[in-house]
């Protein structure tokens, strides 16, 4: 189902390390998944997806992890920079719909 | 390629009245638009699917009288909040498939709706 939160967790990260961001979805239908980037005030931005059929994949200085027997996800973004401070969601799409349920989010902060 | 906008970007209105947002997808044709609601420090959430010439599906929780959804054109998605209370302040975001493929689906800015 949806999610609903009261507030967002947060990660704080110093510039430079490695952050880890994790997510656990809800349902054992789903079999698309993908990690977006909220900055204030602004909409939802791609940053990586993966197929139930992967359990890893990589892009630039990101890398997603998908563990279908704990239904868990996570981000993992290399080197952390002072761009990368927003708030991350991961979406899980449900197998023959068009609809995606977001996870409730993680703020990342990044220190200098 | 594959830009959503949407207008207003933010607009503030007295309770009792009705507001609307429009979605457009601007260099594609939407055969689907989403409509999402995100209240402060908390994640999106579905409001109702729409497709191209026929009726919106509502969320389970989402009045449909309440929440109007046109999507009247490929490129246009229109959301209506009549009779607009103060707790229906948010940021409505709206996002938009091609229906070629399931999985893209791409993100329009968001409007920050205050009712006052």
């Amino acid at each position: 189902g949806e999610s609903v939160g009261l507030h967002l967790p947060t990660l704080s990260v110093q510039e430079g390390d490695n952050s880890i961001i994790n997510c656990a979805y809800s349902n054992s239908a789903s079999d698309y998944f993908i990690w977006y980037k909220q900055e204030s005030g602004k909409g939802p931005q791609f940053i990586i997806d993966i197929r139930s059929n992967m359990d890893k994949r990589q892009g630039q200085r990101v890398t997603v992890l998908l563990n279908k027997t704990v239904k868990h996800l996570s981000l993992q973004i290399a080197a952390t920079q002072p761009g990368d401070s927003a708030v991350y969601f991961c979406a899980e799409n449900i197998g023959g719909t068009y609809k995606y349920i977001f996870g409730t989010g993680t703020r990342l902060k990044v220190l200098a | 390629g594959a830009v959503v906008s949407q207008h207003p970007s933010w607009v503030i209105c007295k309770s009792g009245t009705s507001v609307k947002i429009e979605c457009r997808s601007l260099d594609f044709q939407a055969t689907t638009m989403f409509w999402y609601r995100q209240f402060p420090k908390q994640s999106l959430m579905l409001m109702a699917t729409s497709n191209e010439g026929s009726k919106a599906t509502y969320e389970q929780g989402v009045e449909k009288d309440k929440f109007l959804i046109n999507h009247a054109s490929l490129t246009l998605s229109t959301l209506t909040v009549t009779s607009a209370h103060p707790e229906d302040s948010s940021f409505y975001i709206c996002s938009a498939s091609s229906g070629q493929g399931r999985y893209e689906q791409y993100f329009g800015p968001g409007t920050r709706l205050t009712v006052t």
